[in-house]
């Protein structure tokens, strides 16, 4: 069975460009989460979806962020324009059911570098 | 809120010695705790997971954890390194109430050397 894919595993791009992370979740998970990881620091948590709908969004940092998951399969997380401070490692996990404590199963994250 | 603080973030040991990497978590309401671990450039692998059934938990690789309500704690385990147990560990906390999001202490990075 295939985990959870995140491409591409790099970006570099200038401040002010726009960058598109892609997240491919484990097939039959419902629930798909993205996380960030700033250098030095903790994961923390950016957003959940089940299915196609945002359930918690609550850590989305500013409106530079949009985060999509159409038809409920794979999910695209936007940052435009990006800002230094964007740089990072994006982690995306899934996981099934409703079971709060439910494994979630992580990809080996983007590693993005803002210029 | 709940909160997950990770003591010290660089531990080594000896190969054969016993591995301690400590997590102290804040929660108001009974917690769901998990041990996580990246191997270089490989996604977070799941150790082991708390769920308030047995409070001392085994994992995979010979990893245990025990929940301590009184002491807020759930301290990582393994009485003896191997080489391979190199990585960056995390502990995260989530709760039976609210939404499902993992609250990440910031990882302890484990060397052993021989």
């Amino acid at each position: 069975e295939a985990g959870v894919t995140q491409f591409p595993s790099h970006s570099v791009i200038e401040k002010g460009q726009t960058v598109t992370l892609r997240c491919d979740p484990i097939s039959g998970h419902d629930n798909l989460y993205w996380y960030r990881r700033v250098m030095g620091k903790e994961i923390k948590f950016l957003l959940h979806f089940v299915k196609e709908s945002k359930q918690d969004e609550s850590g989305m940092p500013n409106n530079r962020f949009l985060a999509e998951r159409t038809g409920g399969t794979y999910s695209t997380l936007k940052v435009q324009p990006a800002e230094l401070e964007d740089s990072g490692v994006y982690f995306c996990a899934s996981s099934q059911g409703v079971v709060k404590y439910n494994e979630q199963f992580f990809g080996p994250g983007t590693r993005l570098t803002v210029l | 809120a709940q909160s997950v603080t990770q003591l010290g973030s660089h531990v080594s040991v000896s190969e054969g010695a016993l591995v301690l990497l400590r997590c102290n978590y804040s929660s108001s309401v009974p917690p769901y705790l998990f041990w996580y671990v990246q191997y270089p450039n490989q996604g977070l692998q799941l150790l082991l997971k708390y769920t308030s059934a047995a409070t001392l938990v085994k994992g995979i690789n010979g990893f245990e954890a025990e929940f301590k309500k009184s002491e807020t704690s759930f301290h990582l385990t393994k009485p003896s390194a191997h080489m391979s147990d190199a990585a960056e560990y995390f502990c995260a906390v989530t709760t039976s109430g609210g939404y499902n999001k993992l609250i990440f202490g910031a990882g302890t990075r484990l060397a052993v050397h021989p």
